[in-house]
């Protein structure tokens, strides 16, 4: 099993549309979880982070965490063009003290116009 | 204004022959990470400095060493590059390792011929 695992998509969606990107992970320790978007050629871009149970908004974007399930997703509303991307969940490992991420293969977005 | 920059965007070299990728930045965090990115896969972690304390990846090949000689600056080495080794190299940024986000510089694509 691997440790964070994402759908790899594509995931299609019309433009306006909310799209929802689901991410879960295997270490029931894990403190810290990351969205990050990656354009193709490009560095990945921190979108959000959320460490507490729950919803957490900035924008278009919530982040939904469920510790007790193990995963995370992340929710685009009113999706653009431009919101078509690669994104990966990140996970900190629970053990330890070295900040370590553990990523997901990434899930490919297109929003179509 | 950049804050995390690596230096060549793009590099070739041939097989067999030593290559120095560069990361440098300008927010003095206090960590420093190397990921390796293959195409359509999550970066993959290959080692970190805190500060001057190197910490490697169990499954780092020792082909790749890594150098950092002040807070700004930071290299990877590449030794003998094989056909494998052609990957986006990701430098990361962050002030602390346990609860601090991680920022990417722009990556270097590197080609082995």
């Amino acid at each position: 099993q691997k440790e964070v695992e994402q759908n790899s998509g594509p995931l299609s969606v019309p433009e306006g549309a909310i799209a929802s990107l689901n991410c879960t992970y295997s270490d029931r320790g894990s403190q810290s979880f990351f969205w990050y978007r990656q354009y193709s050629g490009k560095s990945p871009e921190l979108i959000m982070f959320i460490y507490s149970n729950g919803d957490k908004e900035d924008g278009r974007f919530t982040a939904q965490l469920n510790k007790a399930s193990q995963y995370v997703s992340l929710l685009i509303r009113d999706s653009q063009p431009s919101d078509s991307a690669t994104y990966l969940c990140a996970v900190r490992s629970g053990s330890g003290n070295t900040g370590k991420l553990i990523f997901g293969q990434g899930t490919t977005l297109q929003v179509k116009p | 204004d950049a804050m995390v920059i690596q230096n060549p965007r793009y590099q070739v070299t041939q097989f067999g022959k030593p290559v120095t990728l560069s990361c440098s930045q300008t927010l003095n965090h206090n960590v420093m990470y190397w990921y390796q990115q293959k195409s359509s896969q999550a970066p993959k972690l290959l080692f970190h400095y805190y500060d001057k304390d190197f910490n490697n990846e169990a499954d780092t090949p020792d082909n790749f060493q890594s150098r950092r000689p002040n807070t700004s600056f930071c290299f990877l080495d590449i030794r003998s590059p094989g056909l494998g080794d052609a990957a986006m190299y990701l430098c990361a940024t962050s002030r602390d390792r346990a609860t601090d986000t991680q920022y990417f510089g722009p990556g270097t694509r590197l080609t082995v011929l």
